[in-house]
């Protein structure tokens, strides 16, 4: 079965302030993809990235950067100078691979608020 | 700007009676699923749909749920009879199989259940 643990409920920071938020996974697939959403106040969840089983490289948008670790099955998300509107829960979330593609089955961690204060 | 489209955006009923949400995928999309999130146990699968044929609903409760796709620009999730403990936040996704990974939520229909 798979699953995924984001070990942080709530994290508090100061605008400008780094964070790590971190998700660790379980699988018994060698052929997977791990996904970040966000999900501001206004509830929708929005597609932040997506990473497949055999890509370990390190990905940065912006402010936004993702340290995938195969070893540790850890896939953690940094926010570089973290801005109020960042303020929201984040999922990290595992999928199975189907036909070469994700098959969108999602398994999401239970999520971590995120609070960026001015 | 495409948007997978929910309704109702918030619904208050009592136990017992029927409770119908609807979904209008993006346009194109080929992939739907529903997705139930609560405190408790966060977000949750209840079914999917591919080429609008139900390919898993394992994670619903059969006795009173059910989610069908009447035609490509709608999928609908029912409830009967309705329960307090089915109150949650029920989201709607779309995405394409041949597509890049993302999936795209509706902005969820908040149901309480009295």
């Amino acid at each position: 079965a798979q699953k995924v643990t984001q070990a942080q409920t709530e994290i508090s920071v100061v605008e400008k302030e780094d964070v790590t938020l971190d998700c660790v996974y379980e699988t018994r697939d060698t052929t997977y993809y791990l996904f970040w959403y966000k999900q501001p106040p206004s509830g929708e969840l929005v597609f932040l990235i997506r990473r497949n089983s055999f890509d370990e490289q390190n990905e940065i948008s912006g402010r936004y950067s993702w340290n995938f670790q195969k070893s540790t099955s850890s896939f953690n998300f940094t926010i570089t100078a973290s801005q109020v509107v960042d303020s929201a829960v984040y999922f990290c979330a595992l999928s199975e691979a189907w036909s070469g593609g994700s098959n969108y089955k999602l398994t999401f961690g239970k999520g971590t608020l995120l609070t960026v204060n001015p | 700007d495409a948007r997978v489209t929910q309704t109702p955006r918030h619904k208050v009923t009592e136990m017992g009676q029927e409770v119908t949400m609807r979904c209008q995928p993006i346009l194109g999309h080929n992939t739907v699923f529903w997705y139930r999130q609560t405190m408790m146990q966060g977000l949750e699968l209840l079914a999917y749909f591919r080429n609008r044929a139900p390919l898993d609903d394992s994670g619903m409760p059969k006795d009173r749920f059910s989610a069908e796709m009447p035609d490509a620009t709608l999928a609908t999730l029912k409830i009967q009879p309705s329960e307090p403990r089915d109150s949650a936040v029920y989201f709607c996704a779309s995405g394409l199989v041949s597509g890049a990974g993302e999936l795209f939520f509706g902005e969820g229909s908040r149901l309480t259940v009295l």
